[in-house]
């Protein structure tokens, strides 16, 4: 089966660095994805892992070991916008799906002053 | 605006009924996904089509059904609606392959059943 978990909730502060954790368990695996989803609105990707390593994009950082089946978002220099939704999504190729993403239930980041 | 479009943003429909939610992909992608996200609950996989073909089925409803057109456009239908169908109903695209950029969403359609 499929598993993807991260924490409900975080809170952090302006100008602090916040780490998001993900651990998943799933077959067929061949990617996982951040992304960023403020309150009733489409989630917007932030990043991409498929090899094990650090990819850095600006503020943000997302990391993946694959043996781990773990990975974490970083984000530093915190904003007040950064108040959001950060689900964690693993690429499943099992049943012939094409690209086809398992969502976890998201961690729910806030930002304060 | 990511390129794909959502119709309507807002549905408000009362138990019993059906409604049809519309999905256009963003210009050259092949692949349509439907989502359900509840509020409590995170993004929830119901169905996948590739080029007018369905690909993936998740935990969709019988009462749920969906297709892709020969214009690649998409259309979930929900028939016998209950309360519990409330919820942010997200399409999403992406193009052939197994690229690095994942789905693009669009704004979703925000159903309530009343």
């Amino acid at each position: 089966g499929q598993n993807i978990d991260q924490p409900t909730e975080m809170t952090a502060t302006e100008g602090a660095i916040v780490q998001i954790n993900c651990t998943y368990q799933t077959s067929g695996f061949n990617g996982l994805f951040w992304y960023q989803q403020h309150a009733g609105e489409a989630p917007t990707f932030l990043s991409y892992n498929v090899l094990d390593g650090l990819e850095e994009k600006g503020r943000f950082s997302s990391f993946l070991s694959r043996s781990k089946g773990y990975s974490y978002l970083l984000l530093k220099e915190l904003q007040m916008k950064d108040s959001a939704s950060y689900l964690c999504a693993v690429r499943d190729l099992r049943s012939g799906a094409t690209n086809k993403l398992i969502f976890g239930t998201g961690t729910l980041l806030a930002v304060q002053p | 605006d990511s390129g794909v479009t959502q119709t309507p943003k807002h549905l408000i429909t009362a138990t019993g009924q059906r409604v049809t939610l519309r999905c256009s992909p963003r210009s050259g992608d092949l692949s349509v996904y439907w989502y359900q996200q509840s509020l409590d609950q995170g993004l929830q996989f119901l169905i996948q089509y590739y080029n007018g073909e369905e690909r993936a089925k998740g935990n969709i409803l019988e009462r749920f059904s969906a297709q892709q057109f020969p214009d690649l456009h998409s259309e979930l239908n929900l028939s016998s609606l209950e309360l519990g169908d409330s919820a942010l109903y997200f399409c999403a695209s992406s193009p052939p392959g197994q690229g690095q950029g994942g789905y693009t969403f669009g704004s979703g359609t925000r159903l309530t059943v009343v």
